[in-house]
């Protein structure tokens, strides 16, 4: 079963503006990761959270976490017609060894 | 470095044929795992291999085998093919960070689009 679920399915919104996803999980963790895809594409890992943390930035990423709400939140600023693909959530749990979890994604398109 | 590669990157099978979908990392990663995507769907994780001889099931194992016999392979063996497995396969490594803890971020290959008539 998949762990965690992104919101909303799908965001259409203009250049130059800012994209806020949302990931929600289940279980406990000890990372969340995201990941982005384009159309046809292996996945690109962006950026990863750990457990302790609540906040980390990467370039126009930014990636909150809140354990207590089981949530993530991914904001692209000043988005371009580049960052036009799907992006996914994905968890951590226990030793790592069981692998990552996804959730079904969220697609973006950026419109110029 | 050419990361993560896969082969084939198409591949059409008729209903109970087998076939081997080919995974290599040269990244020296332990950690190499099988994924299905299927439309609308986010990745589900069949098997996995923590490091040479080691292997382990999955979300969705049924249908295949692994075997990790170097730390550089990981092929995945679909042994009688059957319709619900057409899908696109991503294969993907990590190295450990020397803890339990977690793992490091995931390295994927470009996938291969399985057909199955």
């Amino acid at each position: 079963s998949q762990q965690g679920e992104e919101d909303p399915q799908a965001l259409s919104i203009q250049e130059g503006e800012n994209a806020t996803m949302n990931c929600s999980y289940k279980t406990s963790i000890n990372n969340l990761q995201w990941y982005r895809q384009n159309s046809g594409r292996g996945l690109v890992h962006l950026i990863l959270i750990r457990s302790n943390e609540r906040e980390k930035h990467s370039g126009r990423l930014r990636v909150t976490l809140d354990t207590s709400k089981k949530s993530s939140s991914l904001l692209i600023t000043a988005s371009r017609a580049a960052d036009t693909a799907s992006y996914f959530c994905a968890t951590g749990s226990g030793g790592g060894a069981d692998g990552l979890t996804f959730g079904k994604g969220t697609h973006l398109i950026i419109q110029p | 470095n050419a990361g993560v590669t896969q082969t084939p990157k198409f591949q059409v099978l008729k209903t109970g044929q087998s076939m081997t979908l080919q995974c290599a990392q040269d990244m020296n990663h332990e950690y190499m795992s099988w994924y299905r995507q299927d439309p609308g769907m986010g990745l589900r994780l069949i098997h996995y291999s923590v490091g040479a001889g080691i292997t382990d099931q999955g979300e969705v194992p049924n249908g295949y085998n692994v075997s990790r016999s170097t730390t550089e392979d990981f092929p995945l063996r679909l042994l009688s093919a059957a319709p619900s497995q057409t899908s696109v396969y991503f294969c993907a490594s990590s190295g450990t960070s020397g803890t339990t803890s977690s793992y490091n971020e995931q390295f994927f290959g470009p996938g291969t689009r399985l057909t199955v008539l």
